[in-house]
């Protein structure tokens, strides 16, 4: 069984600012995906980044980018330049690599709230 | 396009009444997840669905939940003599039946909020 651990329940950054959320796993597969989402309030979840575990280069969206570290089994988000509308529940989640025609699960850790400020 | 819908919304009731929540995946979508969040919680995993058939119902956390998929498209969750404990953000999600990456990309919905009184 796969766990996903996230340590810090919240987190404030200033607006322009750069903020890190942390997040840990512990699995045995060795073809994975770990994401990161994003839940507003209005409790849509959204995709905010992805990294496949065979890749050795970290994934980086605009102004979201993760520090990916198999060995120590840690995945986490940077945020760049904070923003107001930034602010929201960050979910790290795992998924194991699935043959073609089935699907997986996604386990989540329990959230960072991240505030931005002025 | 339309994304994942859920209703109700929001959801209010009596200890021991069933409730049914619903789920209308992207069009197209072949797999439907549930997943339950608590307060303070994470998403905890109860059932996916690969079109009607559901291979995996390892997380439904007791014979009082249940869930179905008819014609490949909506879902239903139902609840059974519901208790304090259940109340929570019950959301779905779907994603499309192209798994060449590896993965299935999750859509979710923005959840139904159930609160047991």
């Amino acid at each position: 069984a796969q766990t996903v651990t996230q340590s810090q329940p919240e987190m404030s950054v200033q607006e322009a600012e750069t903020v890190t959320l942390s997040c840990t796993y512990d699995t045995s597969e060795n073809n994975y995906y770990l994401f990161w989402y994003k839940q507003p309030p209005s409790r849509q979840m959204i995709l905010v980044i992805r990294q496949e575990a065979y890749k050795q280069q970290n994934a980086t969206e605009n102004r979201f980018s993760v520090n990916f570290q198999k060995a120590a089994k840690s995945f986490s988000l940077k945020i760049s330049d904070s923003q107001l509308g930034d602010t929201a529940m960050y979910f790290c989640a795992f998924m194991k690599h699935v043959a073609t025609g089935t699907a997986s699960k996604l386990t989540f850790g329990t959230g960072t709230r991240l505030q931005v400020t002025l | 396009g339309a994304g994942v819908s859920q209703s109700p919304s929001n959801k209010v009731t009596e200890k021991g009444k069933d409730v049914e929540l619903r789920c209308d995946p992207i069009s197209g979508h072949t797999a439907l997840y549930w997943y339950r969040q608590s307060l303070g919680q994470g998403l905890e995993f109860l059932i996916y669905f690969q079109g009607n058939s559901a291979p995996d119902k390892s997380g439904l956390p007791s014979d009082r939940f249940s869930a179905e998929r008819t014609g490949g498209s909506v879902s239903t969750l139902t609840i059974q003599r519901t208790q304090q404990e259940d109340s929570a953000v019950y959301l779905c999600a779907s994603s499309p039946p192209d798994l060449l990456a590896g993965y299935n990309e999750q859509y979710f919905g923005p959840g139904t909020r159930l609160t047991v009184t």
